[in-house]
């Protein structure tokens, strides 16, 4: 059974900072892994998404990898924002349609 | 649409009765999922559908819950009989295609009384 581990649980940090979130998963036979942010209220919105043989993606100041043999991604995100601030939610695809998902990081960034 | 719709936002009802409920993808999505978050706990899979077909029904808690989609548009999640472990928020999303990003829509929170 696949399980996704996300770590730190909750994350506070100064407006400016760079970060790193960290997701791992114990079945390596993903289709894709993907992240997502979610705010209060909100549905999710899906940030980056790695297929299984790609190493990373980018997008503006936000870089995830991969490293499917080793079971582990990490979320980078540089020069932080309060707008930054939500639950950040890593997930991996299976199979078609079913994604496993982490228990989420929460991350505040202060002024 | 711009994006997922769900309906309703808010549905509130007594225990043993029963509930619908309805999204819409984003036009052209072939792939709908199904989603349930429980307070305080991660994204649950209940189902998966290509098309009209639902490939995957293993994420379905019980008999009493069952989905369609139509057209290969609108998906409806019925659950019967709700009980109160039925509490939750449901989270529909759909993709282009399998294997893409999936988008949300803002959900229903579903609570039994």
């Amino acid at each position: 059974k696949q399980e996704v581990t996300q770590i730190p649980a909750a994350l506070s940090v100064p407006e400016g900072e760079n970060l790193v979130l960290n997701c791992s998963f114990t079945d390596s036979a993903i289709y894709n892994l993907q992240w997502f942010r979610q705010d209060p209220g909100k549905g999710l919105t899906s940030l980056l998404l790695i297929q299984s043989s790609q190493r990373e993606q980018t997008s503006g100041r936000l870089n995830a990898s991969l490293d499917k043999s080793s079971g582990r991604s990490t979320l980078y995100i540089a020069a932080s924002q309060p707008g930054d601030s939500a639950t950040y939610l890593c997930a991996v695809e299976t199979s078609y349609g079913k994604l496993t998902f982490g228990q989420g990081t929460i991350l505040t960034v202060h002024p | 649409g711009a994006g997922v719709s769900q309906s309703p936002s808010n549905k509130v009802t007594e225990k043993g009765k029963d509930v619908e409920l309805r999204c819409d993808p984003i036009s052209g999505h072939t792939a709908l999922y199904w989603y349930r978050q429980r307070l305080g706990q991660g994204l649950e899979f209940l189902i998966y559908f290509q098309g009209n077909s639902a490939p995957d029904k293993s994420g379905l808690p019980s008999d009493r819950f069952s989905a369609e989609r139509t057209g290969e548009s609108v998906s409806t999640l019925t659950i019967q009989r709700t009980q109160q472990e039925d509490s939750a928020v449901y989270l529909c999303a759909s993709s282009p295609e399998p294997n893409e990003k999936l988008f949300f829509g803002s959900g229903t929170q579903l609570s039994v009384l």
